[in-house]
């Protein structure tokens, strides 16, 4: 099975700290994703990425950064947190070439809060 | 502009009954594919069903299966005979152009099932 993981299911950080969530996947997938969830808007993709050090800016790049150093791990980087930085935090990965679209594997994301 | 649609907020179904989630999306791409993830309370995203612009038929995956009406840009989830287990949430996506991989979401329709 297709196993993405995600470092913490809930962190609570101050506003202005640096916050790393990490992601990992264990099948050799070639792009990863990073999205954030809010009520009444569903998911929305902050950045991914393609190959190990490749990143892609999303629909909401603003604030956040990212790295990929390897393969099967992808970092998202609040540089310095704000309150509106609040929100549920979800990591996926997909193949280049799948069988069903090439659907996206998600982790069981992280409930950032920043007081 | 809002790519994907989801009319409805909430659903509640009695159990075993067929239900409906409607999806509506907007694209000039000849070439896209339509996704439906579920999120139950745990919050992880589960990939249900795909349906390809070129496929000459709608796809279908156990209990699931998905109207697909291409003149009308809509994509319905059908779920037949309803579980007290599929209550969660449910995601419309999409993903436009063969060779990308970034995929836009719905707002999502919360489903109830009660027994």
């Amino acid at each position: 099975d297709v196993k993405v993981t995600q470092s913490s299911r809930y962190l609570v950080k101050r506003t202005g700290e640096k916050v790393f969530l990490e992601c990992v996947q264990d099948m050799d997938h070639e792009n990863m994703f990073w999205y954030r969830q809010d009520p009444g808007l569903g998911l929305r993709l902050i950045y991914f990425s393609y190959d190990v050090k490749m990143k892609e800016k999303g629909d909401i790049p603003e604030g956040y950064s990212v790295s990929r150093e390897k393969k099967e791990r992808f970092s998202l980087i609040l540089e310095s947190a704000s309150t509106n930085q609040t929100s549920m935090y979800l990591c996926a990965s997909s193949l280049n070439q799948g069988a069903r679209g090439n659907e996206q594997y998600f982790g069981p994301g992280t409930r950032l809060t920043v007081t | 502009a809002q790519k994907i649609t989801q009319t409805q907020p909430g659903m509640f179904v009695q159990e075993k009954e067929a239900v409906t989630l409607d999806c509506t999306y907007d694209t000039s791409d000849p070439s896209y594919g339509l996704f439906w993830y579920k999120q139950p309370s745990s919050g992880e995203m589960i990939f249900l069903i795909y349906q390809g612009s070129y496929d000459q038929q709608n796809a279908t995956e156990g209990r699931y299966s998905l109207n697909f009406q291409k003149a009308r840009k809509s994509a319905n989830l059908v779920i037949s005979a309803s579980q007290l287990g599929d209550s969660a949430m449910y995601f419309c996506a999409m993903r436009e152009n063969q060779g990308a991989q970034k995929l836009v979401f719905g707002q999502g329709t919360r489903l109830t099932i009660n027994p």
